[in-house]
């Protein structure tokens, strides 16, 4: 299976920052990989797909970049709401896995 | 609107057995594969079982491969897992998620069904 790893773990940062949170695929995986934000007791919802490409719906705030084993979400102007934790995942083949999940704290 | 609903969590016993079902709602059910994902508590997500459209072309993560079986009714909107021999490690809640376009990325997930695994 393709290892998803995460960076940071956890992160604090404040309204108005600029945020970016980096995965990294065990092996290449074009740029099937998308990213989820899941806040407490709820269910993930979808940000990213395809590494850049933005969610219907989903504030312009939010970015995806990068391809192969590399990748990088970014939020430019972090909001209050966007508080929670982010999952990225590839989908590159079967099974599809996440990694461990970043926890952003406002 | 596009909804999800899952059904069939509780407490069991370990080597016991429940029935997950998923109504969908809101969308052509019959157009998109299906899967199931399910996050421990405290803990990660951890994609479970993946059904095409027409329920035949099905995958399993290695960790329920013979004991989970999913499957599915589109005319009546439904996704089901029929889990078996139940251990406590598959404590979790389970959500039932759609496919985009058969590129196993989710674009809706249900709210999720806990299953606790406890003597």
């Amino acid at each position: 299976d393709i290892q998803m790893t995460q960076s940071p773990s956890s992160l604090s940062a404040s309204v108005g920052d600029r945020v970016a949170i980096t995965c990294r695929a065990s092996q290449s995986i074009s740029n099937s990989l998308n990213w989820y934000q899941q806040k407490p007791g709820k269910a993930p919802k979808l940000l990213i797909y395809a590494a850049s490409s933005l969610q219907s719906g989903v504030p312009s705030r939010f970015s995806g970049s990068g391809s192969g084993t590399d990748f990088t979400l970014s939020i430019s102007s972090l909001q209050p709401e966007d508080f929670g934790t982010y999952y990225c995942q590839q989908s590159y083949i079967t099974p599809c896995t996440f990694g461990q999940g970043t926890k952003l704290e406002i | 609107e596009v909804e999800l609903v899952e059904s069939g969590g509780g407490l069991v016993q370990p080597g016991g057995s429940l029935r997950l079902s998923c109504a969908a709602s809101g969308f052509t059910l019959s157009s998109y594969w299906m899967h199931w994902v399910r996050q421990a508590p405290g803990k990660g997500l951890v994609w479970v079982s993946r059904i095409d459209s027409a329920g035949s072309n099905i995958a399993y993560a290695d960790s329920v491969k013979g004991r989970f079986s999913i499957s599915r009714d589109n005319a009546k909107n439904t996704v089901y897992m029929q889990m078996n021999s139940l251990r406590v490690e598959d404590t979790a809640v389970y959500y039932c998620v759609r496919d985009v376009d058969t590129s196993m990325v989710g674009d809706y997930w249900g709210q999720g069904t806990l299953v606790t695994v406890s003597s």
